[in-house]
C-alpha cells in the first residue's frame, strides 16, 4: 500500500518562474492538503483540496494555486515565484469521513523547493 | 501572536533524562491536539494525539489544560533515538482528518551519550 507520494524531490528554479508539484494521496484517501515549510519554521497551511474543489484556504496570496483530480491527486502551482518561496512543500492525505476511528493525516515526504 | 507556540529550544539533554515540552495555543474554539515528531530533512510523522484526560505511550506522556490553552509532552528515560524536532499541532476540527492543521514553530531536542 503506498503512502502519499510527491514529486519532484528537489528543484530549483529562478525568480519569477512558475513551477508546478505534484502529489498523489494514499489509498483510500480522498482529502489533500499542502503545506509549506520554511526553514526553521513549523509547516504553514496553504490550502485543501476535496471532491475537486479548494475547500479552505489559508494566508497565502493568490500565486498559490492547485487543483484536484478525479483521481484523487493533486498539483500545488505557484506563479512569479520569489527568493521567500524557498522551503519544502508537504502534501498530507487523509480521509473526509467524521467518527471514523484509526483515520490519520500522512504527509509526504515533501518536495524541495529552491527559488535563486 | 502566533496560533500555537512553543519554545523552539534547542534541548539538550544527556541519556536517561526527563525533558518536557510546553505549548500554547490561541483559539479557545480548537478541538483536536497533537504532537508530530519530525527528523532533520524529513516529514513529520504523528507521535501521539492529546485528551484532556491526559495519555501516555510508552516513554511519552501528553496532557492538555484546556482552560489554561496548553499543551504538554513529556519523555522519560531519553534515548540517542529521541533527537528531532517536536511540533505542537492544533486542529481546528473535532476529527483528525478535517480542517487544517496549526503547527506550532516546533522544539528541537538533542539527546547526547
Amino acid at each position: 500500500d503506498a503512502g502519499v507520494t510527491q514529486s519532484p524531490t528537489h528543484l530549483i528554479k529562478t525568480r519569477g518562474q512558475q513551477v508546478t508539484l505534484r502529489c498523489s494521496p494514499k489509498s483510500g484517501h480522498d482529502t489533500v492538503s499542502w503545506y509549506q515549510q520554511a526553514l526553521g519554521q513549523g509547516p504553514q497551511f496553504i490550502f485543501q483540496y476535496y471532491e475537486e474543489e479548494e475547500r479552505q484556504r489559508g494566508n497565502f496570496p493568490d500565486r498559490f494555486s492547485g487543483h484536484q483530480f478525479p483521481n484523487y491527486s493533486s498539483e500545488l502551482n505557484v506563479n512569479a515565484l520569489l527568493l521567500g518561496d524557498s522551503a519544502l512543500y508537504l502534501c498530507a492525505s487523509s480521509l473526509r469521513r467524521t467518527g471514523s476511528s484509526g483515520n490519520t493525516i500522512y504527509f509526504g515526504e515533501g518536495s524541495w523547493l529552491t527559488v535563486v | 501572536r502566533k496560533e500555537v507556540e512553543q519554545d523552539p529550544g534547542p534541548f539538550n539533554v544527556p541519556e536517561g533524562a526527563t525533558v518536557a515540552f510546553n505549548c500554547t495555543y490561541s483559539n479557545s474554539a480548537s478541538q483536536s491536539f497533537f504532537w508530530y515528531r519530525q527528523d532533520c530533512r524529513k516529514e513529520p510523522k504523528l507521535l501521539m494525539s492529546v485528551y484532556s484526560s491526559g495519555n501516555e505511550d510508552g516513554r511519552f506522556t501528553a496532557q492538555l489544560n484546556r482552560a489554561s490553552q496548553y499543551i504538554s509532552l513529556l519523555i522519560r528515560d531519553s534515548k540517542l533515538s529521541d533527537s528531532a524536532t517536536y511540533l505542537c499541532v492544533v486542529n481546528s476540527r473535532g476529527s483528525s482528518n478535517t480542517g487544517k492543521l496549526i503547527f506550532g514553530q516546533g522544539t528541537t531536542l538533542q539527546v547526547k551519550p
